[in-house]
């Protein structure tokens, strides 16, 4: 079966700190992955989108890169964090075709940069 | 890009009311999705709908897709507090073809 694995759960770094979150997905092969952010009680927006290694397109222009190294490994990036970069961050992966495309998330990563 | 509007915002019932949320796009949807995360959680899937007029079931929940395919809603029939959470619709359609979330309903239950 399909699993995606996100760390770390919960992370507390200093402004001006770089970031590394990596995301790994088993059981399946050429997902389509995803970064989400959500802020404390609001909707989820898509930070990074990726169709394959090396392909990562950009939603919104800010703080933070995404690179995929490898087929089933997303990873997000700041060099450095700002204050507005705390949140809730989702990695979520979905099939690259089949009859019910839903996306599985992984158990999120709480930031608070202080 | 494509958008997936979704509403209301926030819900306040009392147990054992009812509840709705709707999520409208301004294009044809080839399916729509319904996510629950409850609070300190992911979302987690909840169903699709991929046919004009469907209408699924799920327990107290009833799933709608509009005759044109732009318009969703999820129904609660008799909340408990076991409902509580944010609700999200979703669809394909971004500029990459990637899923798109709607804003969610965050749904409250007073016992």
């Amino acid at each position: 079966s399909q699993t995606i694995h996100q760390w770390p759960a919960t992370l507390v770094q200093p402004v001006g700190s770089p970031l590394s979150l990596e995301c790994t997905v088993e059981g399946t092969s050429n997902p389509n992955l995803y970064w989400y952010r959500q802020a404390a009680g609001r909707g989820l927006q898509l930070l990074f989108y990726s169709v394959g290694i090396g392909q990562i397109s950009s939603e919104v222009p800010q703080n933070l890169s995404a690179s995929r190294p490898q087929d089933r490994q997303f990873i997000l990036s700041s060099k450095k964090l700002l204050l507005s970069d705390s949140g809730f961050y989702l990695c979520a992966w979905t099939p690259l075709r089949g009859r019910v495309t839903e996306a599985f998330f992984g158990q999120g990563t709480r930031l608070t940069v202080v | 890009g494509q958008q997936v509007m979704q509403i209301p915002q926030y819900q306040h019932v009392q147990e054992g009311e009812d509840f709705t949320t709707y999520c409208n796009s301004s294009t044809t949807l080839s399916n729509i999705q319904w996510y629950k995360q409850r609070p300190g959680g992911h979302p987690v899937f909840l169903i699709q709908l991929v046919k004009s007029g469907e209408v699924k079931k799920q327990k107290r929940l009833t799933f709608q897709f509009g005759e044109a395919k732009k318009n969703s809603s999820l129904h609660i029939t008799a909340t408990q507090t076991t409902d509580v959470g944010t609700y999200f619709c979703a669809a394909y359609g971004g500029s990459q073809g990637n899923l798109i979330f709607g804003k969610g309903t965050k749904l409250s239950v007073k016992p």
